[in-house]
């Protein structure tokens, strides 16, 4: 089982729609998670960082579920400059990252 | 500008060739790391380093060294390339957090992608 899951889509959604992700981590000793946008194989940019009590920028939610492990990313008002692949990246404590594989979002006009 | 800058940006090599990949950031950032970037794999880091001098190993460092010998500097070394090496490699750095877990932000180079014939 990979450390960190993330259902690879794509997602295709119509501009204007609400979309969400989750990510699931199996170390329970994970501290910090994060949200980075990559786009075609370009380098990945911090989009948002997770925080226990959730955190919000703009049109974009992140939330931290502890229990059951897992963080999500809610995107409102789908922009056709969403389109991105975006990864979950779960931080343990130590100097270690590990990145899910990615969810592909296209947003369609 | 703050920037991560890897060279080359594209190489094709052959096997057992030698080669240096090197990344410099200009944000005087104590941590930077390495990580490659396979189709159904997502990113994998390769090595880390926590200041100059200090450097770990991270989830897939075989067939890899690396050195920090300066604080803007961490070339990633491949001694004897081998085809399943082709892929592409991001450098990244950040300023280095506490040890109960860091939120700052990496900043990754460009990419340099390596086919290994």
């Amino acid at each position: 089982r990979k450390e960190v899951e993330q259902d690879p889509g794509p997602f295709n959604v119509p501009e204007g729609a609400t979309v969400a992700f989750n990510c699931t981590y199996s170390n329970s000793a994970s501290q910090s998670f994060f949200w980075y946008r990559q786009d075609c194989r370009k380098e990945p940019k911090l989009l948002m960082s997770v925080y226990s009590s959730g955190n919000e920028d703009g049109r974009f939610t992140a939330q931290l579920n502890r229990a059951s492990q897992y963080i999500s990313l809610l995107i409102r008002d789908s922009k056709l400059s969403d389109s991105a692949t975006y990864l979950c990246v779960a931080n343990s404590g130590t100097y270690k990252y590990i990145f899910g594989t990615g969810t592909r979002l296209k947003v369609l006009a | 500008e703050a920037q991560v800058t890897q060279n080359p940006r594209y190489l094709i090599t052959v096997t057992g060739k030698k080669l240096t990949v090197t990344c410099s950031q200009n944000m005087n950032h104590e941590y930077m790391s390495w990580y490659r970037q396979d189709p159904g794999l997502g990113l994998r880091q390769i090595y880390y380093s926590m200041n100059v001098e200090v450097t770990d190993k991270g989830d897939v460092p075989e067939g890899y060294k690396v050195s920090r010998k300066e604080k803007r500097n961490f070339p990633l070394i491949l001694e004897s390339p081998s085809p399943n090496q082709t892929s592409l490699y991001f450098c990244a750095s950040s300023t280095r957090g506490t040890s109960g877990g860091s939120y700052n932000e990496q900043f990754f180079g460009p990419g340099t992608r390596l086919t290994v014939l």
